[in-house]
Parts: structure tokens; C-alpha cells; sequence
């Protein structure tokens, strides 16, 4: 069955600093792999996202995405957090059929000024 | 293009009573899918619905829980006998199919059920 891990459940960086959030899946075939956002209160937003080719995709707000088959990873990055950055990342794997996407647990993102 | 709505956004609940939130997902999309959040967690996966068909509910609850996804108007969650533990944010999602296949799917802004 697929699964997505993301380690960290919390991350503080300060503001200006780099961001790296980890993700790992589980997936029997080729993975369709994605990023959300979630600030607080609201649904989730679409960062980015991963069918096939360039193994590093661009998203919104500055965010990119590197897709390691090998290490079964698809880690999220940001070059410069700004304030507004601070939310809950959700990193998905879904199939072919995206009818069985599942969610990791989510990084809470902390940004010191 | 209007994104995808849910309501109510706060929804109030006595032990033992129904809950109804319903979903109308963004226009041309024909999936709708169905998550539960609880506080400090990820999403949950419940139900995965095309008009008129359940394609996938191995994430619901096997009692008092129910959706639909009818031929005229949104999608139907509905919690019968609610309790403490449903307490929780609902999100629905919808998607597009491009060529056949089902893409990323785009979310609501969730209903937050209280059971009191």
C-alpha cells in the first residue's frame, strides 16, 4: 500500500533562511507526488506537483521540488522564507488514477523574524 | 471559475444528531473526494465519489458514516449519531480528467464539525 512519510513535525527557520521539507514514499509503481499548503483555519493549496519528466518542478511562491527515485524522495525547498511562508506542508502520492492519494502527516512551518 | 465549496464552514452538532456537509466541487470536475482532518493531524482519505457512483470508500467508517455524490447537485457527507470523536475538520476535493486520467485534485475550505 503507498504511504508518505514527512520526519519533521515541526520546523522553525528564520525569516530569509533556507527550507528544506522532507518527504519519503511508499509506492508500488510510478508516483504522481505533490505538495500542499495549509494555513491555519483554510483548505489545502496546490504548491506543486510531479507526473513525470524534469525531475525538479517548479511551483508557486518560490517553492521547487526535486523527485530522487532512488531515495524514493521528493523534498520541498524554498531558497529565501519569508513571514507569510509559516503554515502546514502536506506532501501526497497518488497513482495512474489519483483515486488512491494519501497524505503524509504534515510539517508545521515556524518562521522566526 | 469558482474554486470548490463546502458547507456549512462551522457546523454545530449535539451527541446523537446528523450531520450534512455537502460539497460542490469546481466546474467540469466529475471526482470528488472526501478527507477528514482531526487537530494535529494529516489528512485522512474517506471516500472517493464520481457522479452517481462510490468508487472508493475504504476510509470510512463502516456505521454512520454515508456519501453520495447525486446526478444534480453537490456532494453529500453524512454523519448519522454523531459523537464526541467526530469532532474534526472535513475537506473536499475535487478533480478534473484529462485524456481519461484523474489529476491533482483541488480542495474546499473544509467544514469544521463540533460535537457537543
Amino acid at each position: 500500500a503507498q504511504s508518505v512519510t514527512q520526519p519533521d513535525i515541526h520546523i522553525t527557520v528564520s525569516e530569509g533562511a533556507s527550507l528544506e521539507l522532507r518527504c519519503n514514499y511508499s509506492y508500488g509503481a510510478t508516483p504522481y507526488l505533490f505538495w500542499y499548503v495549509q494555513s491555519p483555519g483554510q483548505g489545502l493549496q496546490l504548491l506543486l506537483k510531479y507526473f513525470s519528466g524534469d525531475t525538479l518542478v517548479q511551483g508557486i511562491k518560490g517553492f521547487e521540488a526535486e523527485f530522487k527515485r532512488s531515495q524514493s524522495s521528493f523534498n520541498l525547498r524554498k531558497p529565501s522564507v519569508h513571514w507569510s511562508d509559516a503554515a502546514e506542508y502536506f506532501c501526497a502520492v497518488g497513482g495512474y488514477n489519483n483515486n488512491d492519494m494519501r497524505f503524509g502527516a504534515g510539517t508545521r512551518l515556524t518562521v522566526k523574524p | 471559475n469558482a474554486g470548490v465549496m463546502q458547507n456549512p464552514r462551522h457546523l454545530v452538532r449535539r451527541r446523537g444528531q446528523e450531520a450534512r456537509l455537502r460539497c460542490s466541487p469546481m466546474k467540469g470536475h466529475s471526482h470528488v473526494y472526501w478527507y477528514r482532518q482531526l487537530p494535529e493531524e494529516g489528512l485522512k482519505f474517506m471516500v472517493y465519489l464520481q457522479k452517481e457512483n462510490i468508487i472508493d470508500e475504504s476510509g470510512m467508517p463502516k456505521e454512520r458514516f454515508s456519501a453520495e455524490f447525486p446526478k444534480e447537485g453537490p456532494s453529500i457527507l453524512r454523519i448519522q449519531q454523531v459523537v464526541r470523536g467526530d469532532s474534526a475538520a472535513y475537506f473536499c476535493a475535487s478533480s478534473p480528467i484529462v485524456g481519461g486520467l484523474a489529476y491533482e485534485q483541488y480542495f474546499g475550505p473544509g467544514t469544521r464539525l463540533t460535537v457537543t
